[in-house]
């Protein structure tokens, strides 16, 4: 069973630019999450799908973040446009079920690390 | 808010020897899962052990075991036998039992650790 994969590995842009990640979650998991890690901080939370609709998204930044989950498979982050605080490394993560003992386990991506100058 | 620490940047243990990783975190919930995730360097980051709360006894998978010490809020990770293979970043993070409150786990910022031979 393939895992969560996402795209590109590593991406670097200039302040201003748009930046598009992609995240294929595993088959049959209809929840998806967008996490991000800034150098030597915490790992996040940024938001929650379950199929294509927005669980939570308590934490996205700002407006210039937009997540879309079309279809309920693979999601998008995009960020637009690109500020140098915006850097870090993006996770992406699914689960079968949430809230369900066991099987609500989250699997991550190996992430997309983002650098804007 | 939870919020989830580990006070330890980085921590080294010899091979075969038994180390063990700190975390802390504070909540004012009374049920919520626990759980401690491995990243080794350029790939993505799994799940080593769950606890959850209202469990008393502590989980155990092969050599990874835990101290959960619900009223101190700590919930340390032993490794025992360590391997070359544990080298890795651990992470500590926690999640809310209650729907309420999303899915979404909460990080601590990290522990290196490293396998010496």
């Amino acid at each position: 069973e393939a895992g969560v994969t996402q795209f590109p590995s590593h991406s670097v842009i200039e302040k201003g630019q748009t930046v598009t990640l992609r995240c294929d979650p595993i088959s049959g998991h209809d929840n998806l999450y967008w996490y991000r890690r800034v150098m030597g901080k915490e790992i996040k939370f940024l938001l929650h799908f379950v199929k294509e609709s927005k669980q939570d998204e308590s934490g996205m930044p700002n407006n210039r973040f937009l997540a879309e989950r079309t279809g309920g498979t693979y999601s998008t982050l995009k960020v637009q446009p690109a500020e140098l605080e915006d850097s870090g490394v993006y996770f992406c993560a699914s689960s079968q079920f949430s809230l369900a003992g066991d099987r609500d386990t989250q699997y991550f991506g190996p992430g997309t690390r983002l650098t804007v100058l | 808010a939870q919020t989830v620490t580990q006070s330890q940047p980085e921590m080294s243990v010899q091979e075969a020897e038994t180390v063990t990783l700190s975390c802390t975190y504070d909540t004012s919930e009374s049920d919520y899962y626990l759980f401690w995730y491995k990243q080794p360097p350029s790939r993505q980051m799994i799940l080593v052990i769950r606890q959850e709360a209202y469990k008393q006894q502590n989980a155990t998978e092969n050599r990874f075991s835990v101290n959960f010490q619900k009223a101190a809020k700590s919930f340390s990770l032993k490794i025992s036998d360590s391997q070359l293979g544990d080298a890795a970043m651990y992470f500590c993070a926690y999640r809310s039992a209650f729907d309420e409150y999303g899915n979404k786990l909460v990080f601590g910022a990290g522990t290196i650790l490293r396998v010496k031979s």
